[in-house]
């Protein structure tokens, strides 16, 4: 079975700051794993995802996540947090061996941006 | 605007009563996903079609059912309903019906049963 562990349900920095929100996964076989941002009010919207290649993953609004097997992470960064990156994160993880794509996510982390 | 439609946008109905949530999905997008989002249960994923065909379940109730139409939009009907289905429904879809493909995410049913 697979499932997706987000540390920390709210993270609060500064507008300049380092965004750093973690996500752990399990899974019994290599696994693809997603970000995924939600703005109030409003549906989920792809950030990034890992699928095979490259461990280091750009995504949009400047982005990115590095899987690490051997940690099984997948934690999301931001160089340089914006107000308006204030937002709901899940990390999400689905089973590469499936044939029908069904995505667990993580409980979500809460980001909030201090002026 | 993820292309991904949802109606109602607001539901409010009693405990007993049963609704239908009705999704159109991009268009080009074979597969249709259900999604309930609750403050309890988190994000959690109900089914998947992929051009008209269930091809996946999740953590489905039985009193929940689904399809999808010759026109590819699907609708979730829910029956019985208790005071612990209030929640965020979230329809997405995608091209495909492999893992690779995004999904996107339409802005959402939000029920709330008295």
């Amino acid at each position: 079975a697979q499932s997706v562990t987000q540390l920390g349900s709210h993270v609060s920095v500064s507008e300049g700051a380092l965004v750093l929100l973690r996500c752990n996964y399990s899974s019994s076989v290599p696994p693809y794993l997603f970000w995924y941002v939600q703005y109030p009010n409003q549906g989920l919207q792809l950030l990034l995802k890992y699928t095979t290649g490259a461990t280091l993953v750009k995504g949009i609004n400047g982005f990115e996540a590095e899987f690490k097997k051997s940690e099984t992470s997948f934690h999301l960064t931001k160089p340089s947090a914006h107000m308006s990156d204030a937002a709901e994160y899940f990390c999400a993880v689905s089973d590469t061996y499936s044939s029908a794509s069904k995505i667990i996510f993580g409980s979500g982390t809460r980001l909030s941006i201090r002026p | 605007d993820s292309g991904v439609t949802q109606t109602p946008k607001h539901l409010i109905t009693a405990t007993g009563q049963r609704v239908t949530l009705r999704c159109s999905p991009r268009s080009g997008d074979l597969s249709v996903y259900w999604y309930q989002q609750s403050l309890d249960q988190g994000l959690q994923f109900l089914i998947q079609y992929y051009n008209g065909e269930e091809r996946a379940k999740g953590n489905i109730l039985e009193r929940f059912s689904a399809q999808q139409f010759p026109d590819l939009h699907s609708e979730l009907n829910l029956s019985s309903l208790e005071l612990g289905d209030s929640a965020l429904y979230f329809c997405a879809s995608s091209v495909g019906i492999a893992d690779t493909y995004e999904q996107y995410f339409g802005p959402g049913t939000r029920l709330t049963v008295t």
